[in-house]
């Protein structure tokens, strides 16, 4: 079976600061590991995914995330937040030795604010 | 725009009424699938289509019927709705049989309200 875990229901940051959202999985095999990202009244948006190689993951919106094997973490991550990337975001997680699923299992969702 | 298209935005039912939730995909995506929001709870995954055929039925009432004309179009029906099945219903697409490693693409939902 596969999780997903997003500790923090809510993550405040000040507006030019470093802003990192935590993700953590458990799959019983390699994972395919996602983030959206939800605007209020939308759908959500993908922002990047890790699938094999380099465990620096660069995505949409100057967002990355890196993959941890060992810690079985995706956090994500952004140098520099801006008020705009105030938004709920959510992690996912595939586990490829699912028998021929194509389904994701989400993450709660974080919501983050940034503070201007 | 997010290439797949949800109608209506807003639907206000009461629990006797039978209406249907429509979504267009023009991605040229193979799979789709429709989700439950409901507030702190993660997202619940209902049907999933691949190729017209319904591959996945997660344990979802039979008061939800989808539907999958093609593989452009979703329906899902309501009939004999209950207030906890008030949510958002979003539709997503993706393309499928590439290794399970292509995203979803969402719609912006229907805001569903039971009285």
């Amino acid at each position: 079976a596969q999780s997903v875990a997003q500790p923090e229901d809510q993550v405040n940051v000040a507006e030019g600061n470093p802003l990192t959202v935590k993700c953590t999985y458990s799959v019983s095999g390699n994972p395919y590991l996602f983030w959206y990202v939800q605007y209020p009244n939308r759908g959500l948006q993908f922002l990047l995914k890790y699938i094999t190689g380099d465990n620096l993951v660069k995505g949409s919106y100057g967002f990355e995330a890196e993959f941890n094997k060992s810690q079985t973490s995706f956090h994500l991550k952004k140098p520099s937040a801006l008020v705009s990337d105030s938004a709920l975001y959510f992690c996912a997680v595939r586990d490829l030795a699912g028998a021929g699923s194509y389904q994701l299992t989400f993450g709660k969702g974080t919501k983050l604010s940034v503070i201007p | 725009e997010t290439g797949v298209t949800q109608t209506p935005r807003h639907l206000v039912m009461g629990m006797t009424n039978k209406k249907s939730l429509k979504c267009e995909q023009h991605l040229g995506h193979n799979a789709m699938y429709w989700y439950k929001q409901s507030a702190k709870k993660p997202l619940e995954l209902m049907f999933v289509y691949n190729f017209k055929e319904q591959t996945e039925n997660n344990s979802v009432p039979s008061r939800f019927s989808p539907e999958c004309p093609n593989s452009s179009h979703l329906f899902l029906h309501l009939h004999t709705l209950q207030p906890e099945d008030s949510a958002l219903y979003l539709c997503a697409s993706s393309q499928s049989r590439q290794g399970g490693n292509s995203p979803l693409h969402f719609g912006n939902g229907t805001r569903l309200t039971v009285t």
